[in-house]
Order: structure tokens, then C-alpha cells, then sequence
């Protein structure tokens, strides 16, 4: 069983289109994560979800909007794709929020990845 | 300063070696901290968790958090060709309750 899964895995589209990237997670965590990592391969948080809820809001162009229908989906859409935006975009989970200072459910568990490529 | 310094590498060693990796940190607040292996085009895979300073064994893997230092390092005893990878350490703490990577070393173990 996939913990936590992504679709599609590769994207390859133009600029300008707008594109959306599906996340689930079934390991009953509340928070939810997407980070981007470039062609460094450096993870740059992007977005946080706890319980629906946004608590992280990176400094992300707001072409970028996630959608939290429940707490096991966070979905990625983004608008008006720019060639700046080809990098692997992965979706996490933990068993609690960012904010938590003790205990353990920090840990964080990651997507497989979707590669975006923007020509 | 960067608030988490990973030597990027690349790191080679035969097969059986001892491979140590390390990260530095500037932010005293950190207590919490992970390692993450990610084989190429995968996603991260979480290897090991502390909480605050210590160390911490599974199998051939040793955590260890030396907070006076702000040093944490990796030990892979008996490495393996499969341990060929990329190793991230990750963090968080105090104020700063976003996940922090470092920029990841890149191992190859030859058999």
C-alpha cells in the first residue's frame, strides 16, 4: 500500500496552461505538505495543510493554489505556467502540525514526486 | 550563515565502508531531526528521527545529535551498493516550525 501518492508522476506542458497535481496520503495524518525542489535538488516548503486548514504559506506566486478537500487530499493547481516552474513537486504528510514542540509525529513522509516540465 | 550547511559532495567508498555524513546547523532552537535518503528521480524516504541530542541505532544506521555543537551526523556501517543515494538532513524547532534541508550529499558505494 502507497503511503502517500501522487498523480500524475511527469508533466510536460506549455507555458501558459494552467495544470493541477492530485495528492493522497492513507496514513491518517492530520498535516499535509508540498514542497518544490529545483534542479539543485534543494526542498523548498511550499504549502501546509492541518486539518484543511492552511497554516504554511510560503513566499509561492500565487499562481499557485492549494485545495485541501479533506485532510487525507491536498491538491496543487497552478495557473498560467511559467518555465520557472519546472522542477519535481512533492507532497508530504505528518501525523501532527508544524507547531507541535514535543513529541513525536513530526515526522514527515513523502510523495513519490511529480516531474513538471514547462516548454 | 545558512541555517543547515551539508557537505554536498559527492562521497565514493568501497563496499563495507564506514560512511559518516554530517550537517551543521545555526539555529540552537532545532530538536527535532531527520534523515532522509532519496534514490534518483524518488521521493525522500524517511531513514531516522531524534528528538533533542543523543544517538539513535537501526541496523547498519547510527543517528547522532550533538546539540552543544550543533552538529548532527550519520553512520552507515557495512555499506552496500544500494546505499548508493542522496542523504538529506532535515530539522526544526523553536520558531522555526517549517522542516529545514540541507542541500543533501550525494554517496556512491562501489562494489
Amino acid at each position: 500500500d502507497t503511503a502517500v501518492s501522487q498523480t500524475p508522476k511527469y508533466l510536460v506542458t506549455q507555458m501558459g496552461n494552467d495544470k493541477s497535481i492530485k495528492c493522497e496520503q492513507n496514513l491518517g495524518h492530520d498535516t499535509m505538505y508540498w514542497y518544490k525542489q529545483d534542479s539543485k535538488k534543494f526542498l523548498k516548503i511550499m504549502f501546509s495543510y492541518n486539518n484543511k486548514e492552511l497554516i504554511i504559506n510560503e513566499t509561492v506566486p500565487n499562481r499557485f493554489s492549494p485545495k485541501s478537500p479533506d485532510k487525507a487530499h491536498l491538491n496543487l493547481h497552478i495557473n498560467s505556467l511559467e518555465l520557472g516552474d519546472s522542477a519535481v513537486y512533492f507532497c508530504a504528510s505528518s501525523q501532527v502540525g508544524p507547531r507541535r514542540t514535543s513529541g513525536s509525529g513530526n515526522e514527515q513522509y513523502f510523495g513519490p514526486g511529480t516531474r513538471l516540465t514547462v516548454t | 550563515q545558512k541555517e543547515v550547511e551539508q557537505d554536498p559532495g559527492p562521497l565514493s567508498v568501497p563496499e563495507g565502508a564506514i560512511v559518516s555524513l554530517n550537517c551543521t546547523y545555526s539555529n540552537s532552537a532545532f530538536q527535532y531531526f531527520m534523515w532522509y535518503r532519496q534514490y534518483s528521480r524518488k521521493g525522500p524516504e524517511l531513514l531516522m528521527y531524534t528528538y533533542s541530542s543523543g544517538n539513535k541505532e537501526d541496523g547498519r544506521f547510527t543517528a547522532q545529535v550533538d546539540k552543544s555543537s550543533k552538529y548532527i551526523s550519520l553512520f552507515i556501517r557495512d555499506s552496500q551498493p544500494s546505499d548508493s543515494a542522496t542523504y538529506l538532513c532535515a530539522m526544526k524547532g523553536g520558531s522555526n516550525y517549517k522542516l529545514t534541508f540541507g542541500k543533501g550529499t550525494l554517496l556512491t558505494v562501489n562494489p
